[in-house]
């Protein structure tokens, strides 16, 4: 089946640092992939939705100079957290939509970020 | 709106069969989607509904009923390793996803 890989799945930053993460869809092409941000025990919350070759759209409370997205290809969109601070920890997973497949969205691994 | 509730939590015996349901008010509705998480990894994809009916694979079976706005998940069979959770996700038209809150499943011995 379809895969999306997600990396790192690890990353202890310090605050006041900025961190990548990067999404990349092995087997297709993607042209809209979804950044999600979960919290132990809480559901997955809807960061963005980044659409290759423009302008990510943010969800309402999501600070897009903090959280920059971007999706230069069909197989790879990526997500910077800046300046992080301890409250950005978090597990933070993406989707993305197989273009040529409507009605199944492949998720990646998922990536634990620390912020100390 | 673009609420979506289902029950915080579940628990059932081995070998039971247990059904999480799942409601959803929402304009733009295309279709419902089941996923399975375990702690510390990433969701898998269960089950997808865009029309009326029971979809079957295995243990696992999703409804949905467009004209209720209602859709559940039927887990058979139940195993310990079905301890997990489960989230139900509405699709819209324009390719967003939206997640319930989860329910966490506690299979017992």
């Amino acid at each position: 089946g379809a895969v999306v890989s997600q990396h790192p799945s690890w990353v202890i930053c310090k605050s006041g640092t900025s961190v990548k993460i990067e999404c990349r869809s092995l087997d297709f092409q993607a042209t809209t992939m979804f950044w999600y941000r979960q919290f132990p025990k809480q559901s997955l919350m809807l960061m963005a939705t980044s659409n290759e070759g423009s302008k990510a759209t943010y969800e309402q409370g999501v600070e897009k100079d903090k959280f920059l997205i971007n999706h230069a290809s069909l197989t790879l969109s990526t997500l910077t957290v800046t300046s992080a601070h301890p409250e950005d920890s978090s597990f933070y997973i993406c989707s993305a939509k197989d273009r040529e497949v409507g009605n199944t969205i492949y998720f990646g691994e998922g990536s634990w970020l620390t912020v100390v | 709106g673009q609420s979506l509730e289902q029950p915080s939590e579940v628990t059932a015996v081995e070998g039971a069969i247990v059904q999480i349901n799942c409601t959803y008010q929402t304009s733009g509705f295309y279709g419902l989607s089941w996923y399975q998480q375990h702690d510390g990894g990433a969701p898998t994809f269960l089950s997808y509904n865009a029309l009326d009916g029971l979809e079957e694979t295995g243990r696992f079976s999703s409804f949905l009923s467009r004209s209720d706005s209602y859709g559940y998940l039927l887990l058979q069979e139940l195993q310990m390793k079905d301890s997990a959770s489960y989230f139900c996700a509405v699709k819209y038209n324009n390719n967003d996803m939206r997640f319930g809150a989860g329910t966490r499943l506690t299979v017992k011995p």
